[in-house]
């Protein structure tokens, strides 16, 4: 079945340092992949998406490159804000068939950025 | 606009209860999915209902069901509650259920279940 792998938080890092958050997948077909953020007490927001192989999603400084070769798509940012602290979950979407939208999540990676 | 609405935001049953929960899709979207987040875990997938049908459904008991109404709105029933049911039940609606609709979420609905 498909599945996604993220690397083990917690993350701390201080301010304006560069992040990367490791994602991998597994997918029978051609998933679109998606990064998600959850603020404390909230519902996930969308952060950034790619549909196709060598996709580039971006967005508020992050972003992250749809890797077909490698199953990757790793998160980045240059200069990380205390205001990034959050969970960042990976996400894969696949659709087929009669069963709809498959979306599956990675177990989330917990951000700290210490001013 | 209006994003996904859920009800109620807060809820304490006790083992063996029933419970419902609601949610509105943004307006236009037909499709919507339930999902439950176990403290300190990423969603897992519950189901996933498009104009109405049941498209999708995760690895979940019976005790779990769901359905849409006409207005796109969507009830997610669970009964003979288990103190492992203790979650955030998050609900997401989409456009369609092609692969790259991205999935808009509401704030969640925590249940503690006693």
């Amino acid at each position: 079945g498909n599945s996604v792998t993220q690397m083990e938080g917690p993350v701390t890092l201080s301010e304006e340092a560069f992040l990367t958050i490791n994602c991998t997948y597994t997918a029978t077909g051609y998933p679109s992949l998606f990064w998600y953020v959850q603020y404390p007490g909230e519902g996930l927001q969308l952060l950034l998406k790619a549909t196709k192989a060598d996709d580039k999603g971006s967005n508020k400084g992050f972003e992250a490159t749809y890797r077909k070769e490698t199953t990757s798509f790793h998160l980045e940012k240059g200069s990380v804000q205390v205001s990034d602290s959050a969970v960042y979950f990976c996400a894969l979407s696949e659709s087929g068939g009669n069963y709809g939208q498959n979306f599956v999540f990675g177990p989330g990676t917990r951000l700290s950025v210490l001013p | 606009d209006a994003g996904v609405t859920q009800s109620p935001t807060h809820l304490i049953k006790t083992r063996g209860q029933h419970v419902t929960l609601r949610c509105s899709p943004i307006s236009g979207h037909k499709s919507v999915s339930w999902y439950q987040q176990v403290l300190g875990q990423g969603p897992q997938f519950i189901f996933q209902y498009y104009e109405k049908e049941e498209r999708g459904r995760g690895n979940f008991p019976d005790r779990f069901s769901a359905r849409q109404f006409p207005n796109y709105s969507s009830e997610l029933n669970v009964n003979a509650l288990l103190l492992g049911d203790s979650a955030l039940y998050l609900c997401a609606s989409s456009p369609g259920d092609r692969s790259y609709n991205e999935q808009f979420f509401g704030p969640g609905t925590r249940l503690t279940v006693l």
